[in-house]
């Protein structure tokens, strides 16, 4: 079955840590995205990723870092500089037919600061 | 800047049909997604409108004027698992990889 994974599904950081979050796909898609939602919120885009080896900073992009070195995975770390990590991760990926756009999300990470 | 506006919570009862509003201003529009999340998931995709007027999916409608920055969901034979929040993203024109969501409306669904 095709899909976007992400793991872990639950997360917690210490105060000082970096953490980083996995993504992968098998759906051969070249856009991947990361947006964060907070309770009672929409999602704001972190980073995203339109081919290997590129990414580009979204709305909300201080405290995190990404990578893009397979077109399958693009993980997403949250560094020690991220004062407010507590939030829901979720990471997806875009496919076009025609006119057509679907956007896919991975099952999501639940990070918790101790 | 971008304003995406749902509102909050709405509440229907298994059987009827249900019609969630979304009204946005951006300064640009390259198409309308609404998607569906229960609590603690991910979204999972439901429509995508880019011109205007509706787009059927079974139970499911979605419907875009673009002149009024207007779109809503219909949602008909409202069933218990319909009870869920429902996003709705608008797509940046000059940026496509940017997309604005609102706040979700969470539709409460009773017997």
């Amino acid at each position: 079955d095709g899909g976007i994974t992400q793991s872990p599904k639950y997360l917690f950081r210490k105060e000082g840590q970096n953490v980083t979050l996995s993504c992968e796909q098998n759906l051969n898609h070249d856009a991947m995205y990361w947006y964060r939602q907070d309770p009672g919120q929409g999602l704001r885009l972190i980073y995203y990723s339109q081919i290997v080896n590129d990414f580009q900073k979204g709305d909300i992009a201080e405290g995190y870092s990404v990578s893009r070195e397979k077109k399958e995975s693009f993980p997403l770390t949250v560094t020690s500089a991220q004062k407010n990590p507590t939030a829901f991760y979720l990471c997806a990926s875009n496919a076009r037919q025609g006119y057509q756009e679907t956007q896919y999300f991975g099952p999501g990470t639940r990070l918790l600061v101790l | 800047g971008q304003n995406i506006d749902q509102p909050t919570e709405m509440t229907a009862t298994e059987g009827a049909i249900v019609q969630i509003n979304c009204t946005y201003q951006t300064s640009g529009f390259n198409g309308l997604f609404w998607y569906q999340q229960h609590a603690g998931e991910a979204p999972t995709f439901l429509s995508y409108n880019v011109l205007d007027g509706l787009e059927e999916k079974g139970r499911f409608s979605s419907f875009l004027s673009r002149s009024k920055g207007y779109s809503y969901l219909l949602l008909k034979e409202l069933q218990m698992k319909d009870s869920a929040s429902y996003l709705c993203a608008v797509r940046s024109l000059y940026n496509f990889n940017k997309f604005y969501f609102g706040s979700g409306t969470k539709l409460n669904v009773k017997p």
